[in-house]
Formats: structure tokens, C-alpha cells, sequence
């Protein structure tokens, strides 16, 4: 079992539709990150929050819209999906270093799998 | 830019065999090493990781890597495979954010 709990856990929706995916973690950590993961393919970092807020978007669409009401929680908002979006969502979380990065350990939930059609 | 190669995409082992996959990784600076493991249809989880220190590092499951700084690399090994070991398993390197390779499939025939 993880300590990083995603709902829903299947997702069926239209490109019409407005529907979000919900995070929660418990761990204390400070850093939250969504990655988008095709078949067969290797997670895609897609966007990290540090301590609530957004410190890195990898050029995704805003389609895509993420929240981060607080140090637990993160949801992604999704309107107007394509169907190449159907894909397998990743929730992470993980502590941050003094600095503010991190050690690259991530934990991660078991995923929303997305499906557009 | 960071970059992660794995160059076994597919591996089929019968159980008690010896595994090693391999991982190179493209960076000039300090970076931090892991091999992450997805079983089917579980969550991806850490196997074992490289801050500093001694470069043989042991993980989870009889897992071991080592970290070759001349060479880039991070190979995973394990002496003796068990059917259990069936999953895809992740090479990443990290300096501000966490890259992965593109995977290595590992089959293990009972």
C-alpha cells in the first residue's frame, strides 16, 4: 500500500466534460507532483508544487489545471481533454531539502487512470 | 539537460538467474541515482537509491546498484531472480527535478 492516495482510480470522461483528479498525502512532505504516464511508457513530470505553490510547469496544456489548497492535498482540474490525453495519472510527493529542492526520492500514489473519448 | 538511457527494454530470465540492467545517465553536475520498480498494477516504488558515499548501494528485495561516476552509470543487479520479480523497472537520475528512462520490462519464466 502507498501513503499517497489518488481518486478516482478510473476516470472515464468526454472532451466536453470538466472533471477533477484528487491527491492526499499524509507524510508531512512539503513537495507535490503530478505526472502523466502512456502505456509502456516512462512517467512525464508534468507539474510540482513546493510548499503550495506552482514551482514548475512542464509546458502543459491548460486544459490541464492544477491546485494546491494545502500542504496535504493536490487535484488537477480537466476541461476540454483530447483523447491522446487518456493516459494513466501520477500523484508524488516527497520532503524538500533546505535549499528548496529535493533528493529526487519520490512516493508516489497508485494512479488515476484517465480515459477521453 | 539531464538524460537517462536504458538500453534493455525487454529482459526474460528464468527464476534463479543473475540479473543486471543497465542505466547510463547524461550530466555534467551532482546528481542523485535511483532504480524505481512498478509491479503490474501497483503504485512505482523506490528499490534503491545513491546520495553519496559508498558506491555499491543495497535496496529492497536483494537488489543492489552500483554507481560508476567514470562510466555514468548505475547498473541493477540481483544474484538470483523469483518469479515475483516481474515488473517494469525505472532508472532515474535527479538534480532539481526527478527524469526517467524509459524503462526496462523484465520477464521472469518460473
Amino acid at each position: 500500500d502507498t501513503e499517497v492516495t489518488q481518486t478516482p482510480k478510473h476516470l472515464v470522461m468526454g472532451m466536453t466534460n470538466k472533471k477533477s483528479l484528487k491527491c492526499e498525502q499524509h507524510m508531512g512532505h512539503r513537495a507535490m507532483y503530478w505526472y502523466k504516464q502512456k502505456a509502456k511508457k516512462p512517467p512525464e513530470l508534468m507539474f510540482v508544487y513546493s510548499y503550495e505553490k506552482l514551482s514548475i510547469n512542464e509546458s502543459v496544456p491548460s486544459r490541464f489545471s492544477p491546485e494546491c489548497p494545502n500542504s496535504s492535498l493536490l487535484n488537477l482540474h480537466l476541461h476540454a481533454l483530447q483523447p491522446e490525453d487518456s493516459a494513466l495519472y501520477l500523484c508524488a510527493s516527497s520532503q524538500v531539502l533546505r535549499g528548496g529542492g529535493n533528493t529526487g526520492e519520490l512516493f508516489f500514489g497508485e494512479g488515476s487512470r484517465l480515459t477521453v473519448l | 539537460a539531464q538524460s537517462v538511457s536504458q538500453h534493455n527494454h525487454h529482459v526474460i530470465l528464468s527464476e534463479a538467474a543473475s540479473l543486471e540492467l543497465g542505466c547510463n545517465y547524461s550530466y555534467g553536475g551532482t546528481v542523485n541515482l535511483f532504480w524505481y520498480v512498478q509491479y503490474p498494477g501497483q503504485h512505482l516504488q523506490l528499490l534503491l537509491k545513491y546520495f553519496s558515499g559508498d558506491p555499491l548501494v543495497k535496496g529492497i528485495k536483494g537488489f543492489e546498484a552500483e554507481f560508476i561516476k567514470s562510466k555514468f552509470s548505475f547498473n541493477l543487479r540481483k544474484p538470483s531472480v523469483q518469479w515475483s520479480d516481474t515488473a517494469e523497472y525505472f532508472c532515474a537520475v535527479s538534480n532539481e527535478k526527478l527524469t526517467f528512462g524509459t524503462g526496462t520490462r523484465l520477464t521472469i519464466i518460473p
